[in-house]
């Protein structure tokens, strides 16, 4: 079946170490964003691309980066992890020029844990 | 500011039940609506979408939600609760524009009493 897989599902780190989170699409989507999700709140969105023109959300801390080598693969980089960084990290789909253009596909989320 | 609201983070319910979480959207102009379900250290998969065809739109797991332009709402329902429906239910909507930036509401967790 086709999907949005991100790897690894649990992942920690210590405060102040770098850290990248995976997440690949088998959907051939040329939409892929990133949402950050601390408990019990709904998903934040960081930034998405389209195809390899980056979007960056007003309020993502520079923190934040994203890398997307091709179409099937998206990173999102940690550069220097606070406790306020640990949360779900959501990776979504979508296609802008196929099927239902305004539906997301989400993966499973990657547990970031910063001790 | 655009926004979608999900009135009563907490439902509960018993077992066999009616189902009803309530979600209003704050356009005019009808926008592009979505529950989507979130079970625990889960990611979030679509119950259904509301794409401005049928105004009664039924999704997966026995649910439906119904499209009320004069309203401006968009209620899930289901008409007999299973235990396996206790998760979080997020209301989003996409108000068109270059970006399909998806708007989430804050989120109902759904408890199912035995």
């Amino acid at each position: 079946d086709a999907m949005v897989i991100q790897n690894p599902r649990y992942q920690v780190t210590q405060f102040g170490k770098p850290v990248t989170l995976s997440c690949s699409q088998t959907l051939n989507h040329n939409v892929m964003y990133w949402y950050q999700q601390k408990s019990s709140q709904a998903p934040k969105l960081l930034f998405h691309y389209y195809d390899k023109d980056f979007n960056n959300e007003a309020d993502t801390p520079d923190n934040f980066q994203s890398r997307r080598p091709n179409t099937s693969f998206c990173f999102l980089d940690i550069r220097s992890p606070g406790l306020g960084d640990a949360a779900m990290y959501l990776c979504a789909t979508s296609s802008r020029t196929s099927g239902s253009p305004y539906e997301q596909y989400f993966g499973p989320g990657t547990r970031l844990t910063v001790t | 500011a655009q926004s979608v609201t999900q009135l009563g983070s907490h439902v509960s319910v018993s077992e066999g039940a009616l189902v009803l979480l309530r979600c209003n959207y704050s356009s005019s102009v009808p926008p592009y609506l979505f529950w989507y379900v979130q079970y625990p250290n889960q990611g979030l998969q679509l119950l259904l979408k509301y794409t401005s065809a049928a105004t009664l739109v039924k999704g997966i797991n026995g649910f439906e939600a119904e499209f009320k332009k004069s309203e401006t709402s968009f209620h899930l329902t289901k008409p007999s609760a299973h235990m396996s429906d206790a998760a979080e239910y997020f209301c989003a909507v996409i108000y068109g524009g270059a970006t399909n930036k998806l708007i989430f509401g804050t989120g109902t967790l759904l408890a199912v009493q035995p």
